[in-house]
């Protein structure tokens, strides 16, 4: 089966740098994207990782490793606007030759003055 | 360009009533999905349609059906609603561009099954 693993809940302050982590077990494994949502409003994509590395957008960073199974999003020069909940997805192989999207279950970031 | 749209917005249903929630998506897309959020459970695949005349389960389909219009649209009908059916759904499409590919998420429709 596939399974992700992110935390529930990350705080920091305005100006800070945080890092919020993503674990999976999937097969047939893609890539992986991280989504921004804000309370009541629809999901928003943010980047998305292929392959190991870095991939910089702006304040925010996305890292994969697949040997690791692992990856992270990165948001610097935290704003107050920033507190959200964000979830990584992993694309994965379906049958028919399809692929498609299993979600983390989202950390909520909460960003302090 | 209004992007993916859905209607309606919010309903209450009783159980046992059906109702089918419709998206539909300007951007020409190929795929497009149906997921429901609960609070703590993240966004959880209902179906699919990879490409226009094809339908496939996600992760949770049972109690739903769905129906893949034309290239624009792809509705989601429940049948006959139970208080377990309770959620926000959410329709998206995605486009594979360079390898890479972005879903877009329509606003959601908040569904309340008394």
């Amino acid at each position: 089966g596939q399974s992700l693993e992110q935390p529930s809940e990350v705080t920091a302050v305005e100006g800070a740098i945080v890092q919020i982590n993503c674990t999976y077990q999937t097969s047939g494994f893609y890539g992986l994207s991280w989504y921004q949502q804000h309370d009541g409003g629809a999901p928003t994509f943010l980047s998305y990782n292929a392959l190991d590395g870095l991939e910089e957008t702006g304040r925010f960073s996305s890292f994969l490793s697949r040997s690791d199974s692992y990856g992270y999003l990165l948001l610097q020069e935290l704003q107050m606007k920033d507190s959200a909940s964000y979830f990584c997805a992993v694309k994965r192989s379906a049958s028919g030759g399809s692929y498609i999207p299993t979600f983390g279950r989202g950390t909520s970031l909460i960003v302090h003055p | 360009n209004a992007g993916v749209t859905q209607t309606p917005k919010f309903q209450v249903l009783k159980t046992g009533q059906s109702m089918t929630l419709q998206c539909a998506q300007d951007m020409n897309h190929n795929s497009m999905y149906w997921y429901r959020q609960d609070p703590g459970m993240g966004l959880r695949l209902i179906y699919y349609s990879a490409s226009e005349g094809t339908t496939d389960k996600g992760e949770v389909p049972n109690g739903y059906n769905v129906s893949r219009l034309n290239k624009r649209e792809f509705s989601l009908r429940l049948e006959s609603a139970a208080p377990s059916q309770t959620s926000v759904y959410f329709c998206a499409s995605s486009e594979l561009a360079g390898g890479m590919e972005t879903q877009y998420f329509g606003p959601g429709t908040r569904l309340l099954v008394l």
